[in-house]
């Protein structure tokens, strides 16, 4: 079935470093990848999305890139700081535009 | 706005008991929608529902029912409730479709237990 990948499961980086985190997805029609933010026992929060029809999007330290090609799409964090540290989910929506699939979750440690 | 608000936060059952999961929005949003979040799953779509009156099954909706009778509400019932159901349960809404670049706002979640 349809499904989103998401890589790295766990990411451990130094408070300053840029973090990096990579999803697949297997619809080709997929037209829009919002990235969420979750902090532990919170709810999920959006961080920022990207439409098809865009290569990269930034909002200060997060951009995200998107190669519909290759059909995958990444989140870059840069100058990361410890409250970045959260599970970070990547999802995909389907043709149907309303059955969203999220990835599994990476979950980032910044180290101060 | 009270935004997403979601009841209750903990839920203990026992297998085959039965009971509802109660969402509401005061955002008048038309989207609403109900996941479940399992440990290293991500959130799986369960139900959505574009507006009052109309509802539709998600990834994985076996087991579980709902309606939308008001815009503003949008309860998830566990007709049988089984072990399999232990998760977290969010609620989210929306202005426009999930996948229209409107932000989904999510509630708090609701952790049920099914022993």
């Amino acid at each position: 079935g349809e499904n989103v990948e998401q890589h790295p499961s766990t990411l451990s980086v130094q408070e300053g470093d840029s973090a990096v985190i990579k999803c697949t997805y297997s619809d080709s029609a997929s037209n829009y990848f919002p990235w969420y933010k979750q902090e532990l026992g919170k709810r999920p929060q959006l961080i920022i999305d990207i439409r098809s029809n865009v290569g990269e999007k930034k909002d200060q330290r997060i951009a995200v890139t998107l190669n519909k090609t290759a059909k995958h799409f990444s989140l870059h964090i840069t100058e990361t700081q410890p409250e970045d540290s959260a599970v970070y989910f990547c999802a995909a929506i389907l043709r149907n535009n309303n059955d969203m699939r999220f990835g599994a979750g990476t979950r980032l440690t910044v180290k101060p | 706005n009270a935004g997403v608000t979601q009841t209750p936060k903990f839920q203990v059952l026992k297998t085959g008991q039965s009971m509802t999961l109660q969402c509401a929005q005061d955002m008048n949003h038309e989207y609403m929608s109900w996941y479940r979040q399992d440990p290293g799953m991500g959130l799986r779509l369960i139900h959505y529902s574009v507006g009052a009156g109309i509802t539709d099954q998600g990834e994985v909706p076996n087991g579980y029912n709902v309606s939308r009778s008001t815009t503003e509400d949008f309860p998830l019932r566990l007709l049988s409730a089984a072990p399999s159901q232990t998760s977290v349960y969010f609620c989210a809404s929306s202005y426009g479709l999930a996948g229209s670049g409107d932000e989904q706002f999510f509630g708090p979640g609701t952790r049920l237990t099914v022993l």
